[in-house]
């Protein structure tokens, strides 16, 4: 059965330190691997996507890693901001001929709150 | 506007009723989703739809019901609404197999009692 774990289930962080959050899979064959962003209230706003031939990939403040071989993932958040408070979703995408729907695995999330 | 709108985004609803929720997006995907949240879990799929003649039950189908009046329209529908039901629901949209990624509403709160 695919999964998705994520670590930590949550985190708190003092405002301009780093942190680094855990995506490991076991999702096959795997296709890519992404990265979310949900704010309390709103729905998922993706973050990164990496495909099995990227190891890293960032998107300002965010920089996501992929380890393809071991089947982990990390998003590293660097100085965070009171506004990176949410919860960070990890989802892995198994490849098929049809892109089925049904091959997204979702993780449970990090919350991470960051404080003042 | 948003690209994918919510509609309603609460709803207390009682054990045994019918409830709709509805969705709409204004990317011009085929794509649509209902995804349900539940916490400490994952966003598990209900329904998707490839297209507007195109239904497919996802890995938690039991108890819901989907229609797609349009390519930019899917709806959500409880029949007889139980207080496991209670949940977030997000409605998504995609590019064809989401290379570029899913766009997802706001969300609706629902509350069976």
């Amino acid at each position: 059965k695919n999964q998705v774990e994520q670590s930590p289930q949550s985190l708190i962080i003092l405002e301009g330190k780093n942190c680094t959050l855990q995506c490991n899979y076991t999702v096959s064959p795997f296709s890519n691997l992404r990265w979310y962003k949900q704010d309390t209230g709103r729905g998922p706003v993706s973050l990164t996507i990496m495909t099995f031939s990227e190891n890293t990939k960032s998107n300002g403040r965010y920089t996501a890693t992929l380890d393809a071989d071991t089947k982990q993932s990390s998003l590293h958040i660097t100085a965070s901001q009171l506004s990176d408070s949410a919860s960070y979703i990890c989802v892995v995408s198994a490849r098929g001929s049809s892109g089925s729907a049904r091959q997204l695995t979702f993780g449970s999330g990090t919350q991470l709150t960051v404080l003042p | 506007d948003a690209d994918v709108t919510q509609t309603p985004r609460n709803r207390i609803t009682k054990t045994g009723k019918r409830i709709m929720l509805e969705c709409s997006q204004t990317k011009g995907h085929d794509r649509m989703y209902w995804y349900r949240q539940d916490p400490g879990l994952g966003l598990r799929l209900i329904y998707y739809s490839f297209d507007v003649k195109d239904i497919n039950k996802g890995e938690i189908s039991d108890g819901y019901s989907v229609s797609r009046q349009a390519q930019a329209k899917f709806s959500l529908s409880l029949e007889s609404a139980i207080p496991n039901q209670t949940a977030l629901y997000f409605c998504a949209t995609s590019d064809e197999a989401g290379i570029k990624g899913y766009t997802f509403g706001s969300g609706t709160r629902l509350t069976v009692v």
